[in-house]
């Protein structure tokens, strides 16, 4: 099940500076997006949520972008700090509560 | 903040045993589901419930595969004959309202180790 990708499986940046995860889909039908962080030894946790019908939705540090001509959306953190350091998941849902959720990419981000 | 709670955080089990995994929901959520994530891939979805019924279910939840709301504030998963590829992280989540980008909440996880 490819319907959701995440192809960079880490990312290290600089803290103060901006991280861009990046998340592609193939299924048009997808109504929203989320996206998940999680720590080691703990569930995932919802960060910030888009509708298909938007292109940005803004939450303090953490902006998510969405082309659906692309069919490919991006999570902003800025700045980023080391306590963002975790794995970072993104999900879709078609109409119900069903996710289907990406691989993750595991973000470090170093003082 | 409110939080789902599983138990056990880890469960040993030999191949063809039975085992039961134990969430307890926020207490105001009607929306149930179990997911779960084997090592190095993708978490999955199981099963959603809600109503006392399965609203949805993956392939991967054949008839070895349960869930029940035995009580108010229990909701629970059970493997009936466990076979080495369960081996994975299990987790419960559960949210108020259902579609629309409603968050999930999850718990912890429990690691079942099938050997």
């Amino acid at each position: 099940d490819q319907q959701v990708k995440q192809n960079s499986p880490s990312l290290s940046v600089q803290e103060g500076r901006i991280s861009i995860l990046n998340c592609d889909y193939t299924n048009s039908m997808f109504d929203y997006f989320l996206w998940y962080k999680k720590y080691p030894a703990e569930g995932p946790t919802f960060l910030i949520s888009i509708s298909s019908i938007k292109d940005k939705n803004e939450d303090g540090r953490f902006t998510v972008f969405l082309n659906k001509s692309a069919k490919h959306l991006s999570l902003h953190i800025v700045p980023s700090q080391p306590g963002d350091s975790a794995v970072y998941f993104c999900a879709a849902s078609v109409q119900g509560g069903k996710l289907i959720f990406g691989q993750g990419t595991e973000l470090s981000v170093k003082p | 903040e409110p939080e789902v709670t599983q138990t056990p955080s880890h469960q040993v089990t030999q191949m063809g045993q039975e085992v039961i995994l134990r969430c307890v929901p926020i207490s105001n959520h009607l929306y149930f589901y179990w997911y779960r994530q084997i090592l190095g891939q993708k978490v999955e979805f199981l099963v959603s419930f809600y109503n006392n019924e399965i609203s949805e279910k993956s392939e991967i939840f054949d008839d070895q595969f349960s869930v029940e709301r035995p009580d108010g504030s229990n909701f629970t998963l059970k493997i009936r004959s466990t076979k080495l590829e369960d081996s994975a992280m299990y987790f419960c989540a559960s949210s108020e309202f259902q579609g629309r980008g409603e968050k999930l909440f999850f718990g912890s996880g429990t690691q079942l180790s099938v050997l």
